[in-house]
């Protein structure tokens, strides 16, 4: 069964810090691969998606996100954080085959001012 | 775009009533998905609706769920009889495709006391 993992459950980082949060997904195909974002009390937002072509993908707020087929990895970067990135943040992956989309556990992200 | 929209935001309800919670996607997607979010299970996907039809209903928890899908631009969530272990967060989104990014509402908040 398709699955995906994050890591870390829970992070925390000073402002300006450097973050980057792991998803590894288990599916030998090819897949379309999301972040979300989920700010507290609010709904998840797209923060950028990886359909096909440069590996290396600009979203909003200044993440990126890099996949590596190789290592069936999709991690989530930013070089310097700010208090405002203090949310929950969701790797899900579809296989182009099918629609479903399968999430990750999420990792809650506290930036300390 | 108004983006996904849910009614009510916020349910309080007794042990045992009826609770109708309601979605309207974003026009022209052709794809609805109910999730429901909580602690200790994170994001599940309850059912997924393409083109008005139900396609996968598996994730509904019990026979006391259903949802209905009469037109384009609305669908439903009902809950009947309603129990304390309902209380939860539950989601509505809809994409272009099912494959495609999915477009959040701001969810109900459940409370079933």
């Amino acid at each position: 069964a398709q699955s995906v993992s994050q890591h870390n459950h829970h992070v925390i980082l000073s402002e300006a810090a450097s973050l980057e949060l792991g998803c590894n997904y288990s599916y030998g195909g090819t897949v379309n691969l999301f972040w979300y974002v989920q700010y507290p009390g609010q709904h998840l937002q797209l923060l950028l998606k990886y359909f096909s072509g440069d590996p290396l993908v600009k979203g909003i707020k200044g993440f990126e996100a890099e996949f590596i087929k190789s290592k069936f990895s999709f991690n989530l970067r930013k070089p310097s954080v700010q208090w405002s990135d203090t949310a929950e943040y969701f790797c899900a992956v579809n296989a182009r085959s099918n629609y479903q989309l399968i999430w990750g556990a999420g990792t809650k992200l506290i930036i300390k001012p | 775009d108004a983006g996904v929209i849910q009614s009510p935001r916020h349910e309080v309800t007794e042990m045992g009533q009826e609770v109708t919670l309601r979605c309207k996607p974003i026009s022209g997607h052709n794809s609805l998905f109910w999730y429901r979010q909580t602690m200790m299970r994170g994001l599940e996907l309850l059912i997924y609706f393409n083109n008005n039809v139900p396609i996968d209903d598996s994730g509904m928890p019990e026979d006391r769920f259903s949802a209905k899908m009469p037109n384009a631009s609305f669908s439903t969530l009902k809950i009947q009889p309603s129990e304390p272990r309902d209380s939860a967060v539950y989601f509505c989104a809809s994409s272009f495709d099912p494959k495609y990014e999915q477009y959040f509402g701001p969810g109900t908040r459940l409370t079933v006391t």
